[in-house]
């Protein structure tokens, strides 16, 4: 089974700065099978990027996914003030699917 | 607009059962495999069930095989999870969600339904 870890657990910024979040595999992943999710307080998780770097529709550009293998980072260019969230990192392998424990991007 | 609207959360004692609903619209329910994920208070996602457009295929979490089921109804546009042997690990937030194959992402998500499992 792949386990995914992010890092940092807490990443503290003001808006307008950038923000870098990683996600590291326990084993090599698929990156056709690697996925980013916001959820904001009392919300349902919001599909950003799929296959390590794709944007879902309607996700702003300033969202960038990027990275192979084990190693994956989600960056947010310039912070908004609707980017203060959790994101979570998510593969699927051989009938599994995984998610990082997540990445809090706080004011 | 794309609804997914989850039911049948509530109260439970441990060692019970409760089945949970997922009424889909606003898209093409039959072309899109399903899942359910959860998050306890506090914590962070986890998946638990997929099932493919036509219930050939389903897959399950370890800590949930054998005791949950993962169902779907295409006539109907709807998803369900039976769940049985609940013990207080179980509360969480269930979320369905709607598995894009050409995405390979969990696509659309419904708003959550808490189950509170507890004497």
């Amino acid at each position: 089974e792949i386990m995914l870890s992010q890092s940092p657990g807490t990443l503290s910024l003001s808006p307008g700065q950038r923000a870098t979040l990683s996600c590291r595999a326990s084993q090599s992943v698929d990156s056709t099978y690697l996925a980013w999710y916001q959820q904001r307080p009392g919300q349902a998780p919001r599909l950003l990027i799929y296959g390590a770097s794709r944007r879902a529709t309607g996700i702003p550009d300033r969202f960038t996914g990027s990275g192979s293998g084990t190693d994956f980072t989600l960056t947010i260019s310039r912070l908004e003030p609707e980017d203060f969230a959790m994101y979570y990192c998510q593969q699927y392998d051989s009938s599994l699917f995984t998610f990082g424990p997540g990445t809090k991007v706080d004011l | 607009e794309v609804q997914l609207v989850e039911s049948g959360g509530g109260l439970v004692q441990p060692g019970g059962s409760l089945r949970l609903s997922c009424a889909a619209s606003g898209f093409n329910f039959i072309s899109y495999s399903m899942s359910w994920v959860r998050q306890a208070p506090g914590k962070g996602l986890e998946w638990l069930s997929y099932i493919t457009t036509s219930s050939s295929t389903i897959y399950y979490a370890d800590s949930v095989k054998g005791r949950f089921t993962i169902s779907r109804d295409n006539a109907k546009n709807s998803l369900s999870l039976q769940m049985n042997s609940l013990s207080a690990e179980d509360t969480a937030v269930y979320y369905c969600a709607s598995y894009l194959i050409s995405l390979h992402a969990f696509h659309y998500w419904g708003q959550g339904i808490l189950v509170t499992v507890s004497s």
